[in-house]
């Protein structure tokens, strides 16, 4: 079973609406979970750590889930600029990071 | 914030040839960096944790003679692609984490995009 599950999507979704993502993961010892954002052919950047009480930054929620395993990011009022691949990543021990394989994001005009 | 610079951005090398990709951190002490390779439309792939002053840990599958990591310094850590050949065409990323700020996630390079021809 893989560490990290993630829809790849894609997800093509109008200006101004609404989107969400999940992740779910399979080590209930992972520590800390992040959400990067990573435009095509370029490197991810990171986005939001994810907080166990969820945490807001503008548009852009995201929840953490421990007793399900998973975490979420929701996307309000969708921007152009948006449309991008969404990896949801997680930290267990260390230094040990596990990446989702990425959800693809189309906002459509 | 951290940041972290790598080079080159883009390599193109002949078959059997080797190639250096740059890691660093340029305003923190970084004594572990990351080497990742992505292929297009997957996920990142961790090839290899970079230890300073110490050998590398490698990933199940990554062989350690054809990817030779060396982090001599707190803050430089360098992949060697050696004897290159087109399958190892692919996005190359390094990653660091600025000590004791684990909620600050982890920072990339640029990237380096290797085509072998």
């Amino acid at each position: 079973r893989k560490e990290v599950e993630q829809d790849p999507g894609p997800f093509n979704v109008p200006e101004g609406a609404t989107v969400a993502f999940n992740c779910t993961y399979s080590n209930s010892a992972s520590q800390s979970f992040f959400w990067y954002r990573q435009d095509c052919r370029k490197e991810p950047k990171l986005l939001m750590s994810v907080y166990s009480s969820g945490n807001e930054d503008g548009r852009f929620t995201a929840q953490l889930n421990r007793a399900s395993q998973y975490i979420s990011l929701l996307i309000r009022d969708s921007k152009l600029s948006d449309s991008a691949t969404y990896l949801c990543v997680l930290q267990t021990g260390a230094n040990n990071l596990f990446f989702g394989t990425g959800t693809r994001l189309t906002v459509i005009p | 914030g951290a940041v972290v610079s790598q080079h080159p951005s883009r390599v193109i090398c002949k078959s059997g040839t080797s190639v250096k990709i740059e890691c660093r951190s340029l305003d923190f002490q970084a004594t572990t960096m990351f080497w990742y390779r992505q292929f297009p439309k997957k996920s990142l792939m961790l090839m290899a944790t970079s230890n300073e002053g110490s050998k590398a840990t490698y990933e199940q599958g990554v062989e350690k003679d054809k990817f030779l990591i060396n982090h001599a310094s707190l803050t430089l850590s360098t992949l060697t692609v050696t004897s290159a050949h087109p399958e190892d065409s692919s996005f190359y990323i390094c990653s660091a984490r600025e000590p004791g700020l684990p909620n600050y996630g982890y920072t990339f390079g640029s990237g380096t995009r290797l085509t072998v021809v």
